[in-house]
């Protein structure tokens, strides 16, 4: 995607272990938002950031996901005690520098992706 | 709340010929409207959107959509398909907001193009 990379691009994990997937933006993107991507599904929203700001988690659908993005650049999803049912691919998306306001400040470019795996 | 519908799980078509894949979307007023494409292994890639004026929105690869109010669609058109347009095709609305403007997707649509 346009200016936005993430990684790892595959993780497998344990059921039960904690991960932490990475979203790092080319600088100067002001918002950034965390999509989960189940099989088969379209994206649905997990968080928003306004630089450091997380000003919507409202997606998030339990207590075992974090979302941080401590100097408004780079961000990272964290999920506790991993599940089965967290297995989706997990996509970051960023808005483009200095529009925010305008309509073009609505278009959302995409990174690769996570695909995680729970076993 | 908004919503998307995507009627079409799956669409095959023949190279070359036309293409149209439907998007109804439920909002109380006329959201941000956008189709982005997915190949296998990849993100979402921007195909096109409407913010307002003109409904007919010419987009990249030669996709075209047109939003529709009075049937709160926006479908996607192409009047012949290539083989390289295989893909997974979403439509997404978002709300009229300054920022934060988070999107509600479709389920998606897979195109098929048999040779």
């Amino acid at each position: 995607g346009a200016g936005v990379s993430q990684s790892p691009r595959y993780k497998v994990a344990k059921r039960g272990q904690d991960v932490a997937l990475r979203c790092d933006p080319i600088s100067g993107h002001v918002s950034l938002f965390w999509y989960q991507q189940a099989l088969g599904q379209g994206p649905e929203f997990l968080t928003y950031f306004q630089n450091e700001a997380q000003l919507d988690k409202s997606g998030l659908p339990s207590d075992r996901f974090f979302a941080e993005r401590p100097e408004g650049s780079v961000s990272t999803l964290k999920i506790q005690r991993t599940q089965q049912e967290d297995s989706a691919v997990y996509l970051c998306a960023i808005t483009i520098s200095g529009t925010s306001g305008s309509a073009k400040g609505n278009e959302q470019f995409f990174g690769p992706g996570t695909r995680l795996t729970v076993l | 709340a908004q919503s998307v519908t995507q009627p079409d799980i799956h669409i095959t078509v023949s190279e070359g010929a036309s293409l149209e894949l439907r998007c109804n979307y439920s909002y109380g007023a006329t959201p941000y409207l956008f189709w982005y494409v997915q190949s296998p292994g990849q993100g979402l890639q921007l195909l096109l959107k409407y913010f307002s004026g003109d409904t007919l929105v010419q987009g990249i690869k030669g996709f075209e959509a047109e939003f529709k109010r009075s049937q709160s669609s926006f479908n996607l058109r192409k009047p012949s398909v290539h083989w390289s347009d295989a893909a997974e095709y979403f439509c997404a609305v978002g709300a009229r907001r300054e920022y934060g403007n988070k999107l509600v997707f479709g389920a998606g649509t897979i195109l098929r193009v048999k040779s």
